[in-house]
């Protein structure tokens, strides 16, 4: 089945300056993706739902990129506040979407002043 | 429009009891997950429902978590019997189905003792 890998676990950034998460994915028949944020003791809120066929995608205050060549998902919080110190998690969905998401293990991103 | 309902939030449990978590779907949704999420393993799914037929039932999962979808809006999980190793934030999603992203609730934290 399906195996995503997310790194790294963990990232300490100062304010101001851009945080960057990387997920790699084996099954070449994924087609949805997803990136959620889970601020501490809350629940996954959805920050961007990705298509197999865009490749860069914007939001406000972050960036992801699909590489479908290399299965490689990438999210860049652009310009990171305090706000955005959550963990993140990558998720990965077949184009049959006969399975459920599979996700990363989550990054846990803390931003200082 | 309400969200994804968990109840309880917290549960506590001997080893050996049953226990039962309860999810109420956003109105019209068609597909319904539950995962379980622990900080070394990540979020797993356990099962998914697309209307109200199981999809998919976590291999790992089966022999002791039963989850059911009596109807369109509403879905239970029960642990029998409950093990220390059970003790995590359990996490119901909605979706309205295809590729569309899904919905997570606030979960419920078990532990068992």
């Amino acid at each position: 089945g399906e195996q995503v890998e997310q790194r790294p676990p963990h990232l300490s950034v100062r304010e101001g300056d851009s945080a960057f998460i990387t997920c790699t994915y084996t099954d070449p028949n994924s087609y949805y993706f997803f990136w959620y944020k889970q601020e501490p003791g809350a629940s996954l809120q959805l920050l961007m739902k990705v298509f197999s066929s865009t490749e860069i995608n914007e939001g406000q205050g972050f960036t992801v990129l699909l590489n479908k060549k290399d299965k490689r998902l990438s999210l860049n919080l652009t310009a990171a506040h305090p706000g955005d110190s959550a963990a993140y998690f990558c998720a990965v969905r077949a184009g049959n979407y006969a399975q459920g998401l599979t996700f990363g293990l989550g990054t846990r991103v803390s931003v200082f002043p | 429009d309400a969200g994804v309902t968990q109840t309880p939030r917290h549960e506590v449990a001997e080893k050996g009891q049953t226990i039962i978590l309860k999810c109420e779907p956003v109105s019209g949704h068609n597909d319904l997950f539950w995962y379980r999420q622990t900080k070394i393993q990540g979020l797993e799914l356990l099962s998914y429902f697309r209307s109200k037929s199981l999809m998919e039932d976590g291999g790992a999962f089966k022999d002791r978590f039963k989850a059911e979808m009596l109807n369109s809006s509403f879905s239970t999980l029960k642990i029998q019997p409950t093990e220390p190793k059970d003790s995590a934030v359990y996490l119901c999603a909605s979706s309205p189905g295809r590729g569309a992203e899904q919905f997570f609730g606030p979960g419920t934290r078990l532990t068992v003792l």
